[in-house]
């Protein structure tokens, strides 16, 4: 079975700063995928950033980044320049890509991001 | 595309009614999931389909909840009878497994669910 964790339930930053929001995984898999993903106060679902596995650059998304270190089964998040519209609930989710998971995404449990003006 | 969508968008309900939530996916995705979102348990997976047929229903609560997907563009998820504890934010999502954003789920806007 995988789980994903974020310790942090809540985080907040000052407008035009950066943040970090961290989460752990654990699978046996070699191949999956990991994902961000934000839930504004609308409650949409929207997808943030991907990366893959076997891919060893972190993946960037204008100002959002993920420092991606397998070994450790760490996924963070950086979002540069952050703006009022960043305010959020963000989860690090888990997509395994073989095995009998296929396609089934394992949330963590979401860290509120609150962005002051 | 529309992206994927869910209706209805609010359902008040009493219980011991049957409800119904409905899904469109996008087309041309091979897979449908449904979860549950609630402020105790998080996001929850439910039960989730691939070209039409259900892989993993481990998540239904009990047999209160079924899922049906007769073909590639709906989905249903019925509740019945309804109770208080399945008031919840109810989503539909639907995913690619080729071409661009294999692997990436897109959600519906959600149902919010309220069992009185």
């Amino acid at each position: 079975a995988q789980t994903v964790t974020q310790s942090q339930p809540e985080m907040s930053v000052q407008e035009a700063e950066t943040v970090t929001l961290s989460c752990t995984y654990d699978t046996s898999e070699n191949n999956y995928y990991l994902f961000w993903y934000k839930q504004p106060p609308s409650r949409q679902m929207i997808l943030v950033i991907r990366q893959e596995a076997y891919k060893q650059q972190n993946a960037t998304e204008n100002r959002f980044s993920v420092n991606f270190q397998k070994a450790a089964k760490s996924f963070s998040l950086k979002i540069s320049d952050s703006q009022l519209g960043d305010t959020a609930m963000y989860f690090c989710a888990l997509l395994n890509a073989g095995g009998t998971s296929y396609g089934k995404l394992t949330f963590g449990q979401g860290t509120i991001l609150t962005v002051h003006p | 595309d529309a992206g994927v969508i869910q209706s209805p968008r609010h359902e008040v309900t009493e219980m011991g009614q049957e409800v119904t939530l409905r899904c469109k996916p996008i087309s041309g995705h091979d897979y449908l999931f449904w979860y549950r979102q609630t402020m105790m348990r998080g996001l929850e997976l439910l039960i989730y389909f691939n070209n039409n047929v259900p892989i993993d229903d481990s998540g239904m609560p009990e047999d209160r909840f079924s899922a049906k997907m007769p073909n590639a563009s709906f989905s249903t998820l019925k509740i019945q009878p309804s109770e208080p504890r399945d008031s919840a934010v109810y989503f539909c999502a639907s995913s690619p497994t080729r071409g661009q954003g294999v692997y990436e789920q897109y959600f519906g806007p959600g149902t919010r669910l309220t069992v009185t």
